[in-house]
């Protein structure tokens, strides 16, 4: 069984649109987390929820929205797409806040 | 200035030889430190972790920590043609925020 998933793998979409991406874990992690990694490959780190709680959110369009309907899951969801948004999007999880951290497979997002 | 500081690379060993990979951190507070690999087109995995000062050996990997100058290595001894991949510096910060480097691309040569 795969620890973490992401659906779907690829996502290709207008501007404009608004889509979801959404995460499952069955580690049974506390903690999960989004990443943005960029064409240069940097890694950025968007949100994390610990016990359904938001405990980081930086400095990320609000545009952008977490929801975990519970500790196993956590989705993103996107309003109104822009060119830049076009990414990898990774979603991890880990036993606490900053422990070591399991990866998804990512979700490669292309907006045209 | 970056939080976690990577040479980008390319880093070309041939086989058989050392690899070593070099991160440096500004947050003296950090407690905890990750060395991620990442294949073209696929996700992070983890390599290593280590949280005390001095080496930490798995296997071909060997983490070496030294807090007072904020340095973490990763060395990675008979390199193979299947560790050239990218390897990435993960940080914990403060306040518990994790922050990535921007990686180095390592190739081995056969």
């Amino acid at each position: 069984d795969t620890a973490v998933s992401q659906t779907p793998k690829y996502l290709v979409t207008q501007m404009g649109n608004d889509k979801s991406i959404k995460c499952e874990q069955n580690l049974g992690h506390d903690t999960m987390y989004w990443y943005k990694q960029d064409s240069k490959k940097f890694l950025k780190i968007m949100f994390s929820y610990n016990n359904k709680e938001l405990i980081i959110n930086e400095t990320v369009p609000n545009r952008f929205s977490p929801k975990s309907p519970d500790k196993a899951h956590l989705n993103l969801h996107i309003n109104s797409l822009e060119l830049g948004d076009s990414a990898v999007y990774f979603c991890a999880s880990s036993p606490q806040l900053a422990n070591t951290q399991y990866f998804g497979p990512g979700t490669r997002l292309t907006v045209l | 200035q970056k939080e976690v500081e990577q040479n980008s690379g390319p880093l070309s060993v041939p086989e058989g030889a050392i690899a070593s990979l070099n991160c440096t951190y500004s947050d003296r507070g950090s407690q905890s430190f990750f060395w991620y690999r990442q294949y073209s087109g696929k996700s992070p995995e983890l390599i290593m972790f280590i949280y005390s000062n001095g080496d930490k050996e798995d296997g071909r990997f060997t983490a070496q920590l030294n807090k007072a100058s904020q340095y973490v290595s990763l060395l990675i001894r008979d390199s193979q043609p299947s560790d050239s991949a990218t390897y990435l510096c993960a940080v914990n910060g403060a306040g518990n925020q994790f922050y990535f480097g921007t990686g180095t691309s390592l190739t081995v040569i056969p």
